[in-house]
């Protein structure tokens, strides 16, 4: 069983397309986070849910929109894609109060 | 705002072998975590071992271990006995709550080869 899952893998898009990344975990954790990994492979943090609730968010532009429309589930919607967008996209969960964080497989984007 | 520096881009090492791979943190916190996680060429972001601030004993988790210096900022891990399968780039983070759930700042990473 997959404990954090992404839908795609791979996301291959053209400049100015909107994308969605999904994702969904069965670990009963009440907070989610989108992380960025670069191609030099530098991994931040973009935003964390509590419980559907947005707690931070890292000065992202604001052509990123999480959605959480559930405490297993947080999506992220991309709009106006740039060709810096092009990373791979990870997703965590966590229990409230234990700070370690388990990853998704993550999605490779690339935007052309 | 906290730091997280893994002065070794690459490391290797030789199968069987030991190897220990560096990472100080810069914080004013005094309640925090520290972790290494690993990333294979598969890219999935793998926690190998955790060490909460609190604690003077270091962690370990069968042949990894870190040696935790609290007053000098510095969180290392050992690596025992090397198996092919702990190539991968290796990642130290610090973690501490904010708000509702809990932020990881991440080192740039070394990437670790073992030599058959």
């Amino acid at each position: 069983d997959t404990a954090v899952s992404q839908t795609p893998k791979y996301l291959v898009t053209q400049m100015g397309n909107d994308k969605s990344i999904k994702c969904e975990q069965n670990l009963g954790h009440d907070t989610m986070y989108w992380y960025k990994q670069d191609s030099k492979k530098f991994l931040k943090i973009m935003f964390s849910y509590n419980n559907k609730e947005l707690i931070i968010n890292e000065t992202v532009p604001n052509r990123f929109s999480p959605k959480s429309p559930d405490k297993a589930h947080l999506n992220l919607h991309i709009n106006s894609l740039e060709l810096g967008d092009s990373a791979v996209y990870f997703c965590a969960s966590s229990q409230r109060y234990t700070v370690a964080q388990y990853f998704g497989p993550g999605t490779r984007l690339l935007v052309l | 705002a906290q730091t997280v520096t893994q002065s070794q881009p690459e490391m290797s090492v030789q199968e069987a072998e030991t190897v220990t791979l560096s990472c100080t943190y810069d914080t004013s916190e005094s309640d925090y975590y520290l972790f290494w996680y690993k990333q294979p060429p598969s890219r999935q972001m793998i926690l190998v071992i955790r060490q909460e601030a609190y604690k003077q004993q270091n962690a370990t988790e069968n042949r990894f271990s870190v040696n935790f210096q609290k007053a000098a900022k510095s969180f290392s891990l050992k690596i025992s006995d090397s198996q092919l399968g702990d190539a991968a780039m290796y990642f130290c983070a610090f973690g501490r709550r904010q708000g509702g759930s809990e932020k990881l700042v991440f080192g740039k990473g070394t990437k670790l080869t073992v030599n058959p």
